[in-house]
């Protein structure tokens, strides 16, 4: 089962504009990730925030972590068409037996319009 | 480094074929999983392997098998194939087996099962 869900499922906007897009999860979590797939292509890491972190940032990229709402969010910044792609979330999710596993939404499609 | 390769990019099967789906890393990575990505579903791991010699299942194993013979190589077998294993199949790696390793994804094959 899904731990982490992105919201909006799609989000269009105009080139130079700032693009958001969230997740929130059910349960607690030691570190969350946001991967990027652009069509037909694997996942790309973007950046990863531990759950004793508030915020982050990776050149245009900006990432906020609420443990306290269990939600983070993902802030591209004077988007550009090449930005274009699906973008995931991923939590660790206790699986059982000891176990964590890394866990994925089901990602919230971009689509940056030149 | 070619990082992580998949073979084929794609294949198309018939209901009860087996087949293999072979990926590869070359950077010594010691954890290696597969996920399947359905359209609305996100990715759902299939199963992992946290070094050769050892494999454990992950959220959907069933219909599947995998061996890790080789730190290198972590192939996936489908032992009959049904039309629900239409899917994009992705293989992944992380240095180490922690939660917040960055994944390195394949390219992904591509499975049309008739």
């Amino acid at each position: 089962s899904q731990q982490g869900e992105e919201d909006p499922q799609a989000l269009s906007i105009q080139e130079g504009e700032n693009a958001t897009m969230n997740c929130s999860y059910k349960t607690s979590i030691n570190n969350l990730q946001w991967y990027r797939q652009n069509s037909g292509r694997g996942l790309v890491h973007l950046i990863l925030i531990r759950s004793n972190e508030r915020e982050k940032h990776s050149g245009r990229l900006r990432v906020t972590l609420d443990t306290s709402k269990k939600s983070s969010s993902l802030l591209i910044t004077a988007s550009r068409a090449a930005d274009t792609a699906s973008y995931f979330c991923a939590t660790d999710a206790y699986s059982g037996a000891g176990s964590y596993q890394l866990t994925f939404g089901k990602g919230t499609k971009l689509s940056v319009i030149p | 480094n070619a990082g992580v390769t998949q073979t084929p990019k794609f294949q198309v099967l018939k209901t009860g074929q087996s087949m293999t789906l072979q990926c590869a890393q070359d950077m010594n990575h010691e954890y290696m999983s597969w996920y399947r990505q359905d359209p609305g579903m996100g990715l759902r791991l299939i199963h992992y392997s946290v070094g050769a010699g050892i494999t454990d299942q992950g959220e959907v194993p069933n219909g599947y098998n995998v061996s890790r013979s080789t730190t290198e190589d972590f192939p996936l077998r489908l032992l009959s194939a049904a039309p629900s294993q239409t899917s994009v199949y992705f293989c992944a790696s992380s240095r180490l087996a922690g939660l917040k390793e960055t994944q390195y994804f394949g390219p992904g094959t591509r499975l049309l099962v008739l």
